[in-house]
């Protein structure tokens, strides 16, 4: 079992859908939880970050960590054609240590 | 505001050849890093370093050097590229009072092809 799963996807949504993109993990002393949104041919650019469990809003954004069922979730409300991108959910206990999931590639349709 | 900045942005290679990627941070940040991406494996850590004068393996070292010339400076080197180390790597630094704010900023990446 990896360390962190995540649904590779492709997923395809319309624009304006409200988009669920999901991340379990194993290791239960991770304590940081991100997620980077990367486009085609780009670094990974860290898109939201929470500390143990709770929601965090940015914008359309929302993260949100359940630490008792070790997953993980990034919402994003009112999708735009711009949000079209691969989304990494990354954790670490904060130490050096960051652990990726593999990313979920994410298209919206106008 | 450049951030982190890794030269070249593509390469290609025979197999055998030697090179080294750059990267540089004006971020003044302690820890920086290397990883690799390849599909459906996510990003590997392959070197890191905590502090100038340090640095330690990561998930998959072998095959790869490294040196972390100054605060700022961070190189990657292939000394005899193989076919499998075709992937696209990232450097990257950290941000923030480690274990309250450890936040990764990525480079553009270097597209890199062995023959």
């Amino acid at each position: 079992q990896k360390e962190v799963e995540q649904d590779p996807g492709p997923l395809s949504v319309p624009e304006g859908a409200i988009v669920s993109l999901n991340c379990t993990y194993s290791n239960s002393a991770f304590q940081y939880f991100m997620w980077y949104r990367q486009y085609s041919r780009k670094g990974p650019e860290l898109l939201m970050y929470t500390y143990s469990s709770g929601n965090k809003e940015d914008g359309r954004f929302t993260a949100q960590v359940d630490k008792s069922s070790k997953y993980i979730s990034l919402f994003i409300r009112d999708s735009q054609p711009s949000d079209s991108a691969t989304y990494l959910c990354a954790m670490t206990s904060g130490g050096q240590n960051f652990v990726f999931g593999p990313g979920t590639r994410l298209s919206v349709l106008p | 505001n450049a951030g982190v900045t890794q030269t070249p942005k593509f390469q290609v290679l025979k197999t055998g050849q030697s090179m080294t990627l750059q990267c540089a941070q004006d971020m003044n940040h302690n820890s920086m890093y290397w990883y690799r991406q390849d599909p459906g494996m996510g990003l590997r850590l392959i070197y890191y370093s905590a502090s100038e004068g340090t640095t330690d393996k990561g998930e998959v070292p072998n095959g790869y050097n490294v040196s972390r010339l100054n605060k700022r400076e961070f190189s990657l080197r292939l000394e005899s590229a193989a076919p499998s180390q075709t992937s696209v790597y990232f450097c990257a630094s950290m941000g923030g009072d480690r274990g309250l704010m450890s936040k990764l900023f990525f480079g553009s990446g270097t597209q890199l092809s062995v023959l």
